[in-house]
Formats: structure tokens, sequence, C-alpha cells
């Protein structure tokens, strides 16, 4: 069956450009996650959506970055005026939610590379 | 907030040899969650513990929730290359989201 997918797979940009990050999740999958991962780091968590409220947005790390969930599925992030310290892998994960199905797919990636 | 710290950061074992990794929440956990990430590739979900005390294995892996669930471990016995990787713990607390650990990379070597 179908994963979570991600594209691009790779983004390559100049600084101060912006770009968007999308996500497919698993379809039926009410949670979705984004994470960030920097190479031979641990995952970041950025934004979480559940469902119909409001997103968990702790995690973003300046007022650059934004992410949308429309429709409960497709989700996208957002980065404005990019900086070379974004470049990172941007990973996102989808799961059925709470009550115990939880565990988290995730899709390939987007790597980000800010020039 | 909630914090996830997994201990250690990074073990280099040769074949064979036994592995550990430890996870340590600062807030109680209702269940916990393993998850490995080979290098280059994106995190897998291996299990999850609900249950206070809770052992549970696949093959060579042993995964443990503490008495308290503030802490879990997995063990992997006689390791193999096949094991080389970066291993997450990941739990919730009250709040509804699930927070990873700060991962336990794995080297074996022959």
């Amino acid at each position: 069956g179908a994963g979570v997918s991600q594209s691009p797979s790779n983004k390559v940009t100049e600084k101060g450009k912006d770009v968007e990050l999308r996500c497919d999740p698993i379809s039926g999958h009410t949670a979705l996650y984004w994470y960030r991962q920097s190479l031979g780091q641990g995952l970041e968590f950025l934004i979480y959506f559940q469902g119909n409220s409001a997103p968990d947005k702790s995690g973003l790390p300046s007022d650059r970055f934004s992410a949308e969930r429309t429709g409960g599925s497709v989700s996208t992030l957002t980065i404005q005026r990019t900086q070379q310290e974004d470049s990172a892998v941007y990973l996102c994960a989808s799961s059925l939610g709470v009550g115990g199905k939880e565990t988290q797919y995730f899709g390939p990636g987007t790597r980000l590379l800010v020039l | 907030g909630q914090q996830v710290m997994q201990i250690p950061q990074y073990q280099h074992v040769q074949e064979g040899e036994d592995f550990t990794t430890y996870c340590n929440s600062s807030t109680t956990l209702s269940n916990i969650q393993w998850y490995k990430q080979r290098p280059g590739g994106h995190p897998v979900f291996l299990i999850q513990l609900v249950k206070s005390g809770e052992v549970k294995k696949q093959k060579r892996l042993t995964f443990q929730f503490g008495e308290a669930k503030k802490n879990s471990s997995l063990h992997i016995t006689a390791t193999q290359t096949t094991d080389v990787g970066t291993y997450f713990c990941a739990g919730r607390g009250t709040a509804s989201k699930l927070t990873f650990g700060t991962g336990t990379r794995l080297q074996v070597t022959l």
C-alpha cells in the first residue's frame, strides 16, 4: 500500500528564497508531524497536526517557518527567507492518531540545501 | 516541557558483542515506542510498550519499560553489522504529541 510521500526529495535553493515542502500522509491518518534532522543529529520536532484541533506549533524555530494541513490530509511546510542553517532533512510522519494506534510512519524526507 | 534523553549518544561495538541503549523521560509516559533509522534512511517503527514493567522480545532485541513508566531500554544480543543505525525511543506523556529521544547511534564492525 501507499506510504507517506514527500516532495521534492531534494531541494537546493539560494539564501533568502522561500521554499515549500509537501507531505502526503497515509490515507485515514489523522495525526501528522513535521521534524527536522541535521546531519548526524536527532529528530527536531517542528509541528504536529491532530484532526481538526489547533496544531501544536511549539517546535517551529522562528516565524519564518509555517505549516498548513488542508482538508485534514496533505500538509505543506513553508520556510520563508531561507538561511544556511535551515539546511537539513525535513521528515514528515503520520499516524492513525491517539488511542494506542500511534505508530508513526515516516516519509523519505526532503533534503534541503540552502546555498 | 517533556524531555526524553538517551544514553549513550554513540556506541561502537565489535560484531558479536551486546549493546544496550537507555531512554529516560522527565515525565511519566503512557507508552513508549522504539524506532530504528539506518544510515541515509528514515526512522522505522520497531515496537510499542504500554504496561509498567513490560518486556518484549524481537529475535535478538529485548525491550523493557520501567516500573515507573519513565524509562526504557533496548538490548541487542550478539550484534550484527545489520544492526548499524540510530535507535530512537519516543514517548507520549500527558501532552498529546509523541516526543522523540535524542537517539543512540550504533556502529558495528567485524
